[in-house]
Parts: structure tokens; sequence; C-alpha cells
């Protein structure tokens, strides 16, 4: 069975662009959450979404968005970027929202900004 | 508001012999909790978790936590390391409905030969 899928697995971006990144859950999870991981430090949470709706949403200034499509995949966006911004960004399924639904993560998308 | 300490920033051991990483956590009420590994470019994978059941937890490749409350402690041991546990291991906690995993700072695992 296919995991998590993230893509792409690197960018490199300059200061002020855009940039979406993907990710596909596993075959049945309904909840996706994002996570930024600073080099040296844990993972962060940005963001989880079920059925399509925001469930909750981390410290992390309007310039992050995301959204969750019907077949349950979903994009992150980040607008004008920042050279803080340059992390691993990873994307996490589960089946649902409740505390004991462990999250599977995908290998994520290594993200630079110049 | 929940928080999640690892006791140690880097720990070193010999092969084969047991390996100890420390978890303490804070928190009005029990929340389930996870340890987690990340090698080296990879996402992080369960290693095991504790929702309030035994709390003594088994998880893949020998490893095992105690769940202590008394001490608000879950700690990582493993009987004895091989070289591929080296990586990085993340004590994770989750008390509420949003999915919102609280990491700790994360402890890397040498192994030495």
């Amino acid at each position: 069975d296919a995991g998590v899928t993230q893509s792409p697995t690197h960018l490199i971006k300059t200061r002020g662009q855009h940039v979406t990144l993907r990710c596909s859950p596993i075959s049945g999870h309904k909840s996706v959450s994002w996570y930024q991981q600073v080099l040296g430090q844990g993972p962060q949470f940005i963001f989880q979404y079920y059925e399509k709706e925001e469930r909750g949403r981390g410290n992390f200034p309007d310039r992050f968005s995301a959204r969750q499509f019907p077949n349950y995949s979903s994009e992150l966006n980040v607008n004008a970027l920042l050279l803080g911004d340059s992390a691993l960004y990873l994307c996490a399924s589960s089946f649902s929202t409740g505390s004991n639904s462990p999250l599977h993560f995908g290998n994520g998308t290594r993200l630079t900004v110049t | 508001a929940q928080s999640v300490t690892q006791l140690d920033s880097h720990v070193s051991v010999s092969e084969g012999t047991p390996v100890l990483l420390r978890c303490n956590y804070s928190s009005s009420y029990s929340p389930s909790l996870f340890w987690y590994v990340q090698h080296p470019n990879k996402g992080l994978q369960l290693l095991l978790k504790y929702t309030s059941a035994a709390t003594l937890v088994k998880g893949i490749n020998g490893f095992e936590a105690e769940f202590k409350k008394s001490e608000t402690s879950f700690h990582l041991t493993k009987p004895s390391a091989h070289m591929s546990d080296a990586a990085e291991y993340f004590c994770v906690a989750n008390s509420g409905n949003t999915g919102k995993l609280i990491f700790g700072q994360g402890t890397t695992l040498q192994v030495k030969p």
C-alpha cells in the first residue's frame, strides 16, 4: 500500500515568491495535517484538515494557507516567501481527528528560500 | 499549556548496549503519547503509542516505553542497540481532538561500533 506521498521532494524559491506543496494521504485516511520542521528542531503544527474543513491551525502567519480536496489530497500554499520559511514541510494523514489516531508522515518537501 | 521535554539532545551508545531516551510531558490531563523516529532526509515513522491502556508499550524494532504518571515521564528504551537505530527520535503528545501533535526538541541517537 502506498504511504503518504508529497511533491515535489525539493524546491528552491526566492524571497517574495509563492509556493504550493502537495500531499496525497494514505487511502482511506480523511485527515491531513501539515508541519514545518526547521533544521535541528522538532516539527511545528501548521494546519489540520478533515473532510475538507479546517480543524486546527498553528501559530503561523496568514501567508500560510491550505485546502483539502474531495479526494482528501491537500495543498499547502505559502505567499511572500521569507528566508525563514526554509524548512522541511511534512504532510501527515490519519483516519480520523481523534487523539488516538496516529499520524502517518510523508518524506516531506525540502523548501529552500534564497 | 501542553509541552514535551526531551532531556537529552544527544545520546551516544555502543552497539549491543541498552538505549534510554528520556521524555517528560506536562499536560492538564492525560495525553496520548508517541515516539517517532526520523532517519536522515526521511519523514517520521511511528515507533509506538500510549493511549491510556497498558502503561508499558511495546513498539517496532524492539523499542518500548513506559508511561509513569507520577513522574510525568514516557522514556523510550531498547535492550540492545543496533547500528541501524542511529537516527533522530521525537517524543510527541496529543491531548486534543484537532490532531495537533506537540513535538519535543528531538534526541539524536548515535550508535558506535
